[in-house]
């Protein structure tokens, strides 16, 4: 299957700073990303969908002044956390989509751990 | 997209098969049946998918009832590696967005 990778895997920062998280797609192009949170022992919850070359769209509730989204090229989209708080910190996932035989589907990154101090 | 129920846990006896259910009774013709799995602290990962017919892969089986308003996830030899929490989406298409609803928790034990 398709390869999707996030970096870091693990931030660790202060509160009021503002966290950079890339998600590329290693081995396919990708139009389309998406952004996912997960709080603890919850499920995800999709943040925003990504377009390469256009603005993303965001979910309902999601501020996008905070969550910056940039996907500048078909295999990177960047995902900003600006002015970072404690409630902030949460599992972040990205997903593209890919190909699982000859039809598309959504390939999850590994995800980065956020935590604001 | 259609709504899935999915039990909230199951246990299972390595070696042995696991069978997932999952409803999705108000489903449409051109809605897809999506399986993921997410295993603790990591991101989901894609297992299988189908539209009408039966599918199989490497990782499971996927059978879709006739009505298509359910379906059952088929692990054949379950392992210890196979714990995780197993969600069923039904979506139109890959490129949607997908909704995540509780999954079921599935622990396999030795």
């Amino acid at each position: 299957g398709a390869v999707v990778s996030q970096h870091p895997s693990w931030v660790i920062c202060k509160s009021g700073t503002s966290v950079k998280i890339e998600c590329r797609s290693l081995d396919f192009q990708a139009t389309t990303m998406f952004w996912y949170r997960q709080f603890p022992k919850q499920s995800l919850m999709l943040m925003a969908t990504s377009n390469e070359g256009s603005k993303a769209t965001y979910e309902q509730g999601v501020e996008k002044d905070k969550f910056l989204i940039n996907h500048a090229s078909l295999t990177l989209s960047t995902l900003t956390v600006t002015s970072a708080h404690p409630e902030d910190s949460s599992f972040y996932i990205c997903s593209a989509i890919g190909l699982a035989g000859a039809e598309e589907t959504q390939y999850f990154g590994p995800g980065t751990r956020l935590l604001v101090l | 997209d259609a709504k899935t129920t999915q039990p909230p846990s199951m246990d299972c006896a390595e070696g042995r098969a696991a069978n997932l259910p999952c409803n999705h009774s108000t489903i449409s013709g051109n809605e897809y049946v999506y399986w993921y799995r997410q295993i603790h602290s990591q991101g989901p990962q894609y297992i299988i998918h189908g539209l009408k017919n039966n599918e199989t892969n490497e990782m499971a089986s996927l059978i879709i009832t006739e009505d298509r308003k359910s379906s059952t996830l088929i692990l054949p030899h379950a392992t210890l590696r196979d714990t995780a929490v197993y969600y069923c989406i039904v979506s139109k298409a890959a490129g949607n967005k997908l909704t995540f609803g509780g999954g079921t928790r599935v622990l396999v034990k030795p």
